[in-house]
């Protein structure tokens, strides 16, 4: 089974320029969740998508934003990037049954985006 | 909100000792706490994890326990070997929000 495939690998943006990332989920997992990680800060939750809905949003400013597909896979969108958005953006997928999500989670190698 | 704190930082320890770190978490409402491991250049993974219902979980070298009364759970690693060295972060998962919050994570480094 293929795991979760995240596009692009690295990337360098300017400040003000907007980034569009995508993930794809494992065979069969309708949730995919993403994290921001930087040093010292560990994983943060960014928002969690099912079935094409947003189930839940982390404490990010507006400019983070992201929607999946019927297929599953996900984008996230960084829109007027800043310095402090460069860091490494992992995706995740689970298997989800009902209202409930307590699977183990899938991550994504990551998209490494810098910003200059 | 769920926060979840996770010590030490950094923890080095020789090869073949045990290693022990440790989570709080503020929301009682949380029952489910697993571990990841991440590898340099790697991606997380799942090592272990444990419910609420349950107070103590092993696997092999691996460890976890969980106190609900005071809020805490706690990763062991014995007779640890140089593929251990990693960063490892705990997580909390609450029911009412419906999403897993991370400890900023624990370098661990085997001495040899």
């Amino acid at each position: 089974k293929a795991g979760v495939t995240q596009t692009p690998r690295y990337l360098i943006k300017t400040r003000g320029q907007q980034v569009t990332l995508s993930c794809s989920p494992i065979s069969g997992h309708r949730s995919v969740s993403w994290y921001q990680q930087t040093p010292g800060q560990g994983l943060q939750f960014l928002f969690e998508y099912f079935s094409e809905t947003q189930r839940n949003k982390g404490n990010f400013p507006g400019r983070f934003s992201g929607r999946q597909f019927s297929n599953s896979r996900s984008e996230m969108n960084v829109s007027t990037l800043e310095l402090g958005d460069s860091a490494l953006y992992l995706c995740a997928s689970s298997y989800r049954t009902g209202d409930i999500n307590t699977g183990e989670l899938f991550f994504g190698e990551g998209s490494r985006l810098t910003v200059l | 909100g769920e926060n979840v704190e996770q010590h030490p930082s950094t923890l080095s320890v020789q090869e073949g000792d045990s290693a022990v770190i440790k989570c709080t978490y503020s929301d009682s409402a949380s029952n489910y706490f697993p571990w990841y491991k991440q590898e340099l250049g790697k991606r997380p993974q799942l090592i272990i994890d444990i419910r609420s219902n349950v107070g103590e979980k092993k696997d092999q070298r691996i460890a976890v326990t969980l106190n609900k009364t005071a809020k805490h759970f706690s990763l062991h690693i014995t007779e640890t070997q140089p593929e251990d060295s990693a960063v490892y972060f705990c997580a909390a998962f609450t029911f009412r929000d419906d999403k897993i919050i991370f400890g900023k994570g624990t370098r661990l480094h085997i001495l040899p």
